[in-house]
């Protein structure tokens, strides 16, 4: 069946340095994953996001890196700062293309 | 711009009372929506999704139930609460694919 997981549950870094968040997917036919940000208490924030007819996708600090071939997905954040310490999500949009399928969420701890 | 509203902000409940939880939308037009739960420390569980006026998926067999009266509206019932039901529940809009959240509803049923 489809399912998105993610390797760590929890990744803890120092502010300055580059993170990076990992997520294997399972359904190769997916075209769609975006990168989720939820701070304690709130909802999930969009990221970044990528179609499969893309390897790499950058924004503002985060890169997203597709490689179809194993079906991962990572999330990197450059220069990581404290206001970045969540919990991430990756997601897949599913095969009917009505719903996104999240992973479990790492943990990313970053302290000064 | 869209925004989403989501009420009550915080809920406690006794087991076996009636719930109500309601989306609202603004800034848009015939939107996907949608309903998530997250347990404590965990990801997010789709609960039911919408693609128009009184269209209802529902993904997970459970005591909860799902309406979409308006275009920009979603409520999530239960007629019968389940300590079970606790946890921090999500709507979500979308167009495209890209989803955007609201603010969540924290449900706590003793």
């Amino acid at each position: 069946g489809e399912s998105v997981g993610l390797h760590l549950p929890t990744l803890s870094v120092q502010e300055g340095d580059n993170s990076i968040i990992n997520c294997a997917y399972s359904n190769s036919a997916s075209d769609y994953f975006i990168w989720y940000k939820q701070e304690s208490g709130k909802g999930p924030q969009f990221i970044i996001d990528i179609r499969s007819n893309m390897d790499k996708r950058q924004g503002q600090r985060v890169t997203v890196l597709l490689n179809k071939t194993v079906k991962h997905l990572s999330l990197q954040i450059a220069a990581t700062q404290p206001g970045d310490s969540a919990v991430y999500f990756c997601a897949e949009l599913n095969q009917a293309g009505t719903a996104l399928i999240f992973g479990k969420g790492t943990t990313l701890s970053v302290s000064s | 711009s869209q925004t989403i509203h989501q009420w009550p902000a915080t809920l406690v409940q006794p087991v076996g009372s009636p719930l109500s939880l309601e989306c609202t939308v603004e800034g848009t037009s015939n939107p996907n929506l949608y309903w998530y739960r997250q347990a404590a420390g965990r990801g997010l569980q789709l609960l039911f999704y919408s693609v128009g006026i009184g269209q209802i998926s529902s993904e997970v067999p459970q005591n909860l139930s799902a309406s979409r009266p308006q275009d920009r509206q979603f409520i999530l019932s239960s007629k019968k609460l389940l300590l079970s039901d606790s946890g921090f529940y999500l709507c979500a809009w979308s167009v495209r694919g890209e989803q955007f959240f609201g603010p969540g509803t924290r449900l706590t049923v003793l």
